[in-house]
């Protein structure tokens, strides 16, 4: 079974400022990562995924997720955030074999600041 | 045009009632899930078919009955609802069952049951 752990419920920053969203998992086998985002009164939509190759990904609105084997991590960052990235955020794992099953953490909620 | 629909947008209702969420997607897409998202932001998988077929079943009351009459849609029935079925319920659609595809979410439907 897999598990995600998104270690901060809420993260308020200021416009421009850098910030970094925190995602753990834990899975006996090899996982595909994703971040999705929730803005307000709306459904997920994906921000960016590893699934191979190099270990840091980039959105097109610049975040970029960097995936740790070692520390089974994947932590989502900006260098620069806007008040339009107010928004939940959600780290999620699949398993690599058989149907897609998304298991999701609890979800960090980031919020700009002017 | 919207690629995930979900009607109602809100369901109030009285325990014991039945009721049902529908969900159409416009994107082709064979694989179709529904998420529970309750008051904490947590977001768990119920179910999910491919091509009108049930490939995931998680421990969901049997209460609750999927129905897939085409790829297109797949709803959601609950009968004899309780109080703790009151959570923001999401249709979400793939491509394929594939564990490395995006999925596109639907707004939600807030079920509020008294």
């Amino acid at each position: 079974a897999q598990s995600v752990t998104q270690l901060d419920s809420q993260v308020p920053v200021f416009e421009e400022a850098p910030v970094e969203l925190r995602c753990n998992y834990s899975s006996s086998v090899s996982v595909y990562l994703f971040w999705y985002v929730q803005y307000p009164n709306q459904g997920l939509q994906l921000l960016l995924k590893y699934l191979s190759g190099s270990t840091l990904v980039e959105s097109i609105n610049g975040f970029e997720a960097e995936f740790n084997k070692s520390q089974t991590s994947f932590h989502l960052r900006k260098p620069s955030v806007h008040i339009s990235d107010t928004a939940e955020y959600f780290c999620a794992v699949s398993r690599l074999q058989g149907a897609q099953k998304l298991v999701f953490g609890q979800g960090t909620r980031l919020t700009i600041n002017p | 045009d919207t690629a995930v629909s979900q009607t109602p947008k809100y369901l109030v209702t009285q325990m014991g009632n039945d009721k049902s969420i529908k969900c159409e997607q416009n994107l082709g897409h064979d694989t179709m899930y529904w998420y529970k998202q309750d008051s904490k932001k947590f977001l768990k998988i119920m179910f999910s078919y491919n091509n009108k077929e049930l490939i995931i079943n998680e421990t969901v009351p049997n209460r609750f009955s999927p129905k897939s009459p085409d790829k297109a849609h797949l709803n959601l029935h609950i009968n004899s609802l309780e109080l703790g079925d009151s959570a923001v319920y999401f249709c979400a659609s793939s491509l394929i069952a594939a564990s490395y595809n995006e999925q596109f979410f639907g707004p939600g439907t807030r079920l509020t049951v008294l």
